[in-house]
């Protein structure tokens, strides 16, 4: 089973500054395989990118995903107000299919 | 635009059967792109995958190795909504619920919507 470890656990920044969230996975695996989400308080998560780069439908471009092999990145270019959230990167593949990391929380500083 | 809106009870008493169901409009249940999964999220098992169904010429089910054994999920084309049942809930079975559609194509399955989520409280 292939587990992610997301770091850091909380990373507090302000307003136009640049987040960059990692995702480690304990086994290599394919970076078509690899997803994003956001998700705020008493909502659900949010599809921001899909294999690993491609942004999903309706996501600013001031998302970016990146990576490969067991080591992933997604870099918030420059930090709205509505970015601060909770932040997954999670895998497709075998057993469970979709494993999730624990979340990074991007906090306002 | 997919919605899916989630329905079903709040409250499930130990030992009974959880019971939730997904609606779906602006797609298919029998999307041949698509598969329809059931998760869960609580403070002590974050988000959790618990199984998904979908159509490829026959119906397909997949479920995940924490609830293998006690969930069914089950799609229902005259309604364009799949259900989840979880049996024999223990306290341990209190989460958000939400189903989801996932995308499929080469990439694999992202998960690009989602219902609003249902709390369900398992306590007598």
């Amino acid at each position: 089973e292939v587990v992610l470890t997301q770091s850091p656990g909380t990373l507090s920044l302000s307003p136009g500054e640049r987040a960059t969230l990692s995702c480690r996975a304990s086994q290599s695996f394919s970076s078509s395989y690899l997803a994003w989400y956001q998700q705020k308080p008493g909502q659900a998560p949010r599809l921001l990118i899909y294999g690993a780069s491609s942004r999903a439908t309706g996501i600013p471009v001031r998302f970016s995903g990146s990576g490969s092999g067991t080591d992933f990145t997604l870099t918030i270019s420059r930090l709205e107000p509505e970015d601060f959230a909770v932040y997954y990167c999670q895998r497709y593949g075998n057993s469970p299919l979709y494993a999730f990391g624990q979340g990074t929380k991007v906090e306002i500083k | 635009q997919v919605q899916l809106q989630q329905s079903g009870p709040g409250l499930v008493q130990p030992s009974q059967t959880l019971s939730l169901t997904c609606a779906i409009s602006g797609d298919s249940v029998s999307s041949n792109s698509a598969a329809w999964s059931w998760l869960r999220q609580s403070p002590s098992r974050g988000l959790e995958w618990l199984g998904r169904t979908y159509y490829r010429s026959n119906w397909y089910y997949d479920y995940g190795p924490s609830v293998k054994g006690r969930i069914t999920i089950n799609p229902d084309t005259s309604k364009n909504h799949f259900s989840l049942q979880l049996n024999s809930v223990t306290p341990e079975d209190t989460a958000v619920y939400f189903c989801a559609r996932g995308a499929c194509d080469s990439a694999g399955c992202a998960l690009d919507y989602w219902g609003q989520g249902t709390l369900v409280t398992v306590s007598s």
